[in-house]
C-alpha cells in the first residue's frame, strides 16, 4: 500500500523557472512531512520539512506548501538552477508505539528534476 | 567521520551467495535504519535499531535478510542465498534519538548490490 503518492515522475524546467512537485498522503496520522534531495550515487539528504499545523514553510529558494484538508503538500523551487537537477522525494514518518516509535520514513516514488540552461 | 559511511560501495554477488553490508553511523546517533532502494524508486524501510535493540524489522522482505547492531554503533545487514530480486541500493541512515529532533535522518551513500 503506497501511503505517499508523488507527481510528476519527471520534470524539465528552464533555468530561473519554478519547479513544482506534488505529494498526496492517505494516513492522517502523519505529522511531519520532509522533502529529500538525492544526487546520483549519493544517499538522500534532507532539504526542508513541515509540520501539519503550518500551511507554508520557506527556506531560501525552497518552499513547502501544505493543504491539510486535501492531504496534499508540494515543494516549490524558485529560480531553479542547473545545480538543482536531482531526484526529489517527499516522505512522511509513521511512528508506532508498538514498534518502538522509530520514525521510519515512507517515501514517494521520486521526481527526477532537470534544470536546463 | 563527519557522516554516515557504508561499505562496500559496490558489491557483485552470484545468485546463492551470502553478502554482508556494513554501516558506520554518525557517532552518538542512537537510531539506525536500513532502507532498500530499487532502481527508479523511493527508498523502502527494512529495519530499525535503537542502540543495539532491533525494534522494528517489519520491512525485511524474507528470512534471508538479517541485521544486527551488537554494540549499538556499527550495523551489518546480511543477505543469505542472494536472489536477483535483491539487486538494489541498500541505504543506511542514522539519527540522534526517537524525539522530534531524531526525525532528521542522515543517510549514507548506499551500497549498490548486483546479483548475477
Amino acid at each position: 500500500q503506497q501511503q505517499v503518492k508523488q507527481s510528476p515522475q519527471s520534470l524539465i524546467v528552464q533555468k530561473g523557472g519554478i519547479s513544482i512537485i506534488n505529494c498526496a498522503y492517505e494516513n492522517t496520522a502523519f505529522d511531519y512531512f520532509p522533502w529529500y534531495q538525492q544526487f546520483p550515487g549519493k544517499g538522500p539528504a534532507l532539504l526542508i520539512a513541515i509540520r501539519p499545523d503550518v500551511s507554508e514553510k520557506k527556506e531560501g529558494r525552497f518552499t513547502i506548501s501544505f493543504n491539510k484538508s486535501a492531504k496534499q503538500f508540494s515543494l516549490h523551487i524558485m529560480d531553479s538552477q542547473p545545480g538543482d537537477s536531482a531526484t526529489y522525494f517527499c516522505a512522511a514518518p509513521l511512528t508506532s508505539i508498538l514498534t518502538g516509535g522509530g520514525n521510519k520514513l515512507t517515501f514517494g516514488t521520486g521526481t527526477q528534476l532537470k534544470v536546463e540552461l | 567521520g563527519a557522516g554516515v559511511s557504508q561499505s562496500p560501495r559496490y558489491k557483485v554477488a552470484k545468485r546463492g551467495q551470502d553478502v554482508a553490508l556494513r554501516c558506520d553511523p554518525i557517532s552518538g546517533h542512537v537510531s539506525l535504519f536500513w532502507y532498500q532502494q530499487a532502481l527508479g524508486q523511493g527508498p523502502e524501510f527494512l529495519t530499525y535499531f535503537q542502540n543495539e535493540a532491533q525494534l522494528d524489522k517489519s520491512g525485511l522482505p524474507s528470512d534471508r535478510f538479517f541485521a544486527e547492531r551488537p554494540e549499538g554503533s556499527v550495523s551489518t545487514l546480511k543477505i543469505q542465498r542472494t536472489q536477483q530480486e535483491d539487486s538494489a541500493v541498500y541505504l543506511c541512515a542514522s539519527s540522534l534519538a526517537r524525539t522530534t529532533s531524531g526525525r532528521v535522518k542522515f543517510f549514507g551513500p548506499g551500497t549498490r548490490l548486483t546479483v548475477l
